[in-house]
């Protein structure tokens, strides 16, 4: 059945390493979101896209923080340099929205991305 | 600005029991959907019910149904006979229809445990 997968499911890393993360959304979605999850913050949204284009990256701590769809399959999050402080869960979700169309637009989730910088 | 509030950090129920889980919320929005998650020790995210504003019959999908009442701003979610299963934290979280975005704004979650 169609999902959303994400890779790598775990990653430890040192302070001040690159670390990228990837989402592949369900096929046919058009719109994807990058969340981080933490025990103080809870559910954040970082940043998401509709075809492709961002649409809003408030919530992303620009000097280190960048999201990209290179493709339609592929969505990127990445954290350069990273700091520990960005460790997290870090999720993706897909969905398709259409404008006056779809009654719900529900978003699927992918498994997570479990960060840990040392 | 919308906001969801879930109360209650922390829920238990004996196995078989019922239990309701609470969530208000601050809109000045006539039309908006409501959500319940459940996101289990595996931390994938799992839709459990879904509720558009504009109904008045409360939605349910098996053992889960809510408590909906828009004046009141509350969106309980009720689960009966609770198995084990069910132990999760569980999600509310607020979407705008007019606002094109499609956001969600979540509430800071509920921990169920479920006693055998």
């Amino acid at each position: 059945d169609a999902r959303v997968t994400q890779t790598p499911r775990h990653k430890v890393t040192e302070m001040g390493q690159e670390v990228t993360m990837r989402c592949q959304p369900i096929l046919g979605h058009n719109t994807v979101f990058w969340y981080r999850q933490t025990m103080m913050q809870g559910l954040e949204l970082l940043a998401y896209f509709r075809n492709r284009a961002p649409l809003d990256d408030s919530g992303m701590p620009k000097d280190r923080f960048s999201a990209e769809m290179p493709d339609a399959t592929l969505a990127t999050l990445k954290i350069q340099p990273s700091e520990p402080r960005d460790s997290a869960v870090y999720f993706c979700a897909s969905g398709l929205f259409v404008w006056g169309g779809s009654l719900y637009n529900e978003q699927f989730f992918g498994p997570g991305t479990r960060l840990t910088v040392l | 600005a919308q906001t969801v509030t879930q109360s209650q950090p922390e829920m238990s129920v004996q196995e078989a029991e019922t239990v309701t889980l609470s969530c208000t919320y601050d809109t000045s929005e006539s039309d908006y959907y409501l959500f319940w998650y459940k996101q289990p020790p595996s931390r994938q995210m799992i839709l459990v019910i879904r509720q558009e504003a504009y109904k008045q019959q409360n939605a349910t999908e098996n053992r889960f149904s809510v408590n909906f009442q828009k004046a009141a701003k509350s969106f309980s979610l009720k689960i009966s006979d609770s198995q084990l299963g069910d132990a999760a934290m569980y999600f509310c979280a607020y979407r705008s229809e007019v606002d094109s975005n499609y956001q969600l704004i979540w509430g800071a979650g509920t921990k169920l445990i479920i006693k055998p």
